[in-house]
């Protein structure tokens, strides 16, 4: 089946440091994948997106690499700030279903 | 360019009441989607409509939960009796077509089952 996996949380950093979220997915055919991000209280808003392999999806100093091969797509970021915390989603497209991750919480202190 | 706009944005009833969420989506996008989001977790799919057609429901519990998009454009989706276990965030999300790669999200509806 269709599913994805991604690295449990919280996640906390100080600001400026180094981000990784790890996100692996399983599917068939070839889907495009996603990473969302929600602030407390809102809705989910799109961060980026690849659809086909070794794409690279990228948004606000946010990246992502669509890795088939070992059927990854790990979001980097190379210098966080406080405003960044929020739970970032993974997830994938398939046909007309989307699959979504348990969600990462991220929190930067200053 | 408004949003997709959902009401009420939280609401609080005692079991067994009947409850009602709103959905509008952006204006042309004729796919809908209902999200269950339980606490901790990723949004999980209730149902989608192409315009007014629902095709896929699968995962609506239709015993308790049932959904409606008149004129393909608004979208009602209603839990009688509403149980403990129904307390969670309630999001709706469009998109411009069928197969459109980017969904767009409402604020959703935070419910607390009483």
């Amino acid at each position: 089946g269709n599913s994805v996996t991604q690295m449990e949380g919280p996640v906390t950093l100080s600001e400026e440091a180094f981000l990784t979220i790890n996100c692996t997915y399983t599917a068939t055919g070839y889907p495009s994948l996603f990473w969302y991000v929600q602030y407390p209280g809102e809705g989910l808003q799109l961060l980026l997106k690849a659809t086909k392999a070794d794409d690279k999806g990228s948004n606000k100093g946010f990246e992502a690499t669509y890795r088939k091969e070992t059927t990854s797509f790990h979001l980097e970021k190379g210098s966080v700030q406080v405003s960044d915390s929020a739970v970032y989603f993974c997830a994938l497209r398939t046909g007309n279903q989307f699959y979504f991750g348990t969600g990462t919480s991220l929190t930067v202190i200053p | 360019e408004a949003g997709v706009v959902q009401s009420p944005r939280y609401k609080i009833i005692e079991k067994k009441q009947p409850v009602a969420f709103w959905c509008n989506p952006i204006s042309g996008h004729n796919t809908l989607y209902w999200y269950l989001q339980n606490l901790g977790q990723g949004p999980e799919l209730l149902i989608r409509y192409e315009n007014e057609e629902a095709v896929d429901d699968s995962q609506l519990p239709k015993d308790r939960f049932s959904a409606e998009r008149l004129k393909g454009v608004d979208s009602t989706l209603k839990i009688q009796p509403a149980e403990l276990g129904d307390s969670a965030v309630y999001l709706c999300a469009s998109s411009l077509a069928r197969g459109s790669e980017t969904q767009y999200f409402g604020p959703g509806t935070r419910l607390l089952v009483l």
